[in-house]
């Protein structure tokens, strides 16, 4: 089956440094992935959707100065978080899909992220 | 753009009662609809989906039907149970990105 692992799970960093978090594809290629953000009240914010061999596109108030991403091959995608702030807290989810066509996104478990 | 829209943000209900959650949407593009669900401290998990209009899809004991006419895709159950407390969020498929809406908690009690 289609699984999708994200890494680490929790991570607390000090306001002004930045942290990365992975995800990785197992059972299947993933061609795009799309990172979101869940703020503490629990909506879902897209921050970007990486597409081998496309541009990263980002949504409007997220930047890659800011969440810099990368997708190197078809099972892994990484992002940053530069600069973290309390007001980057929250779950990161990556939902990666099998291909251009696939109908569903598999999400990882996500990096809760604390920002003192 | 493409939206979509969850008008209940909480729901609290007895065991064994019914139960619908709205889901609303709006798309320039042919829709196509997913419930996830997510439990505590977990990541959202796929519930349903469709793109067919009028037709019920089944999961789980949930239902729901995309109804293209009134841009619906609401979440039902008949029965609900304890184990179905969790965040409902409606989502709409845009090329390979979800845009979610703002989610309800469901709340099941004895």
């Amino acid at each position: 089956g289609a699984l999708v692992y994200q890494y680490p799970r929790r991570t607390i960093c000090k306001s002004g440094t930045s942290m990365r978090m992975e995800c990785q594809a197992v059972g299947f290629q993933a061609t795009s992935v799309a990172w979101y953000r869940q703020s503490p009240q629990k909506t879902f914010e897209l921050i970007a959707l990486s597409t081998v061999n496309s541009a990263i596109k980002y949504e409007q108030n997220f930047t890659q100065e800011k969440f810099p991403i990368s997708h190197p091959n078809l099972s892994f995608s990484s992002m940053t978080v530069l600069n973290a702030y309390l007001e980057d807290r929250g779950l990161y989810l990556c939902g990666a899909t099998r291909d251009n066509s696939a109908e569903t996104l598999y999400f990882g478990s996500g990096t809760r992220l604390t920002v003192l | 753009g493409d939206s979509v829209t969850q008008t209940e943000g909480l729901v609290t209900l007895t065991k064994g009662l019914p139960v619908m959650l709205n889901c609303t949407y709006q798309t320039t593009y042919s829709p196509f609809l997913f419930w996830y669900v997510q439990h505590l401290n977990e990541a959202p998990k796929l519930l349903l989906k469709s793109s067919t209009d009028n037709k019920r899809t089944e999961h789980q004991g949930f239902y729901a039907t995309l109804h293209k006419s009134s841009s619906s895709f609401h979440l039902q159950k008949s029965s609900v149970q304890l184990s179905d407390s969790a965040l409902y969020f409606c989502a709409l498929r845009n090329y390979n990105v979800l845009y979610f809406g703002s989610g309800t908690k469901l709340t099941v009690e004895p």
